[in-house]
């Protein structure tokens, strides 16, 4: 399984644009790329999932470059709801079982 | 639709003791798992099943067993509690093999003392 890389913690202003980048160097062709959110003493709950290049969904922006070595997770206008740890994870094509990491843990200020 | 749900909310067992924490969903969901997460970590699979009378290990499964007798529910036995199994638990399902979308329910916080 490629291993994912992403910052412990990041810190945000609410009403700005917040990216979350994760690197996964050894991520194979028939990994797929899945980013989940986890508030406080809640099961984790799926954000967006990709291959390659961006998609988009009603939560978050999700942009893979063509080497697909790193993703991009992108929150437009967080508020403090949005303070939660996200998790990036590769996930292979058919796969049952998911791997998480620590994830980066997003605190917004007011 | 109630989703994953999972009792006990919380739970305090003394070291040696037996007990079921239970996980039914209403999705109709092929596989179900079991994770643990301990403080400050990411979850760490338990045990998991890819449907009714299929169970198999996941990357931590000493000291708990699973059994699936039917599509909604997936128990999870911890045999002879220990403190190192102090944790907070989540099951979790989805829909066939494609397990990128997995729902997730509000979790047992366990105390083994």
């Amino acid at each position: 399984l490629a291993k994912t890389t992403q910052p412990i913690s990041m810190d945000s202003y609410e009403g700005q644009e917040v990216n979350i980048t994760c690197s996964h160097n050894n991520i194979a062709t028939n990994d797929y790329i899945t980013w989940y959110q986890q508030f406080p003493s809640q099961g984790p709950r799926f954000i967006i999932q990709g291959y390659k290049t961006k998609v988009t969904n009603e939560v978050a922006s999700l942009f893979i470059p063509a080497d697909r070595k790193s993703s991009t997770l992108s929150l437009p206008r967080v508020s403090l709801s949005d303070t939660a740890v996200y998790y990036c994870l590769v996930v292979p094509l058919g796969a049952n079982n998911l791997f998480f990491g620590t994830g980066t843990r997003l605190t917004v200020i007011p | 639709n109630a989703g994953v749900t999972q009792t006990p909310k919380f739970q305090v067992l003394k070291t040696g003791q037996s007990m079921t924490l239970q996980c039914a969903q209403d999705m109709n969901h092929e596989y179900m798992s079991w994770y643990r997460q301990d403080p400050g970590m990411g979850l760490r699979l338990i045990h998991y099943s890819v449907g009714a009378g299929i169970t198999d290990q996941g990357e931590v499964p000493n000291g708990y067993n699973v059994s699936r007798s039917t599509t909604e529910d997936f128990p999870l036995r911890l045999l002879s509690a220990a403190p190192s199994q102090t944790s907070v638990y989540f099951c979790a399902s989805s829909r066939g093999t494609s397990s990128y979308e997995q729902y997730f329910g509000p979790g047992t916080r366990l105390t083994v003392t």
